[in-house]
């Protein structure tokens, strides 16, 4: 149980283009999912947190406008970064949190690479 | 402002042989204190979640204790398999959930 997918694996994608990643809950209801990003040898950031339904709440220095975030059902979250540049290459990872177990239990996805030429 | 430290930030050890690392925080409010395992390339794997100072869980060769300051992931004699990054993350009592994470440790054991 509490498995989280994400999709794409890897992307390349030419600067100036948009990339969406798309992240989901497969055998339960994420009210809340997060998305990170991380950066060779470095541990995970948070860029935003997510609801279902609502606005997501940006990290501060995350640009709302480039990343941009839609939590449009309980089982989906995508991340859509627009207009990349290289600088926007980096592991993106979502999590999902589950409150059907004892406590607050964040599961991650198996993280897409994004490189941008 | 929330923080978490891991130490230290490399250990090699040989197969079987047992070590310990370490997780200091500091948090307004602790909610929770998780530990993951990650492989290159992959997300974060769960391993443990702690709660309140004194509580201890073990899974196969890894047991994780919790105290007011810190925690500690002990590996019983590990085995090349286990080598791997292992982040710990704490969570306050607000309502964001949100996770905040150590730089990890990256552990390599060598048979």
């Amino acid at each position: 149980g509490a498995v989280v997918s994400q999709h794409p694996s890897w992307v390349i994608c030419k600067s100036g283009t948009s990339v969406k990643i798309e992240c989901r809950s497969l055998d339960f209801q994420a009210t809340t999912m997060f998305w990170y990003r991380q950066f060779p040898k470095q541990s995970l950031m948070l860029m935003a947190t997510s609801n279902e339904g609502s606005k997501a709440t940006y990290e501060q220095g995350v640009e709302k406008d480039k990343f941009l975030i839609n939590h449009a059902s309980l089982t989906l979250s995508t991340l859509t970064v627009t207009s990349a540049h290289p600088e926007d290459s980096s592991f993106y990872i979502c999590s999902a949190r589950t409150t059907s177990g004892k406590g607050p239990e964040q599961y991650f996805g198996p993280g897409t690479r994004l490189t941008v030429t | 402002e929330d923080q978490v430290t891991q130490s230290p930030e490399a250990l090699r050890l040989q197969e079987g042989e047992s070590s310990s690392l370490n997780c200091s925080y500091t948090v307004s409010g602790l909610r929770g204190l998780f530990w993951y395992r990650q492989d290159p390339g992959k997300g974060p794997e769960f391993l443990f979640t702690l709660y309140s100072a004194g509580e201890e869980k073990e899974k196969e060769r890894l047991k994780a204790t919790l105290t007011k300051k810190e925690s500690f992931l002990h590996i019983t004699a590990p085995k090349p398999e286990d080598s791997a990054t292992y982040l710990c993350a704490v969570q306050g009592t607000d309502s964001s959930y949100k996770l905040i994470f150590g730089s990890g440790t990256r552990l390599l054991v060598r048979p």
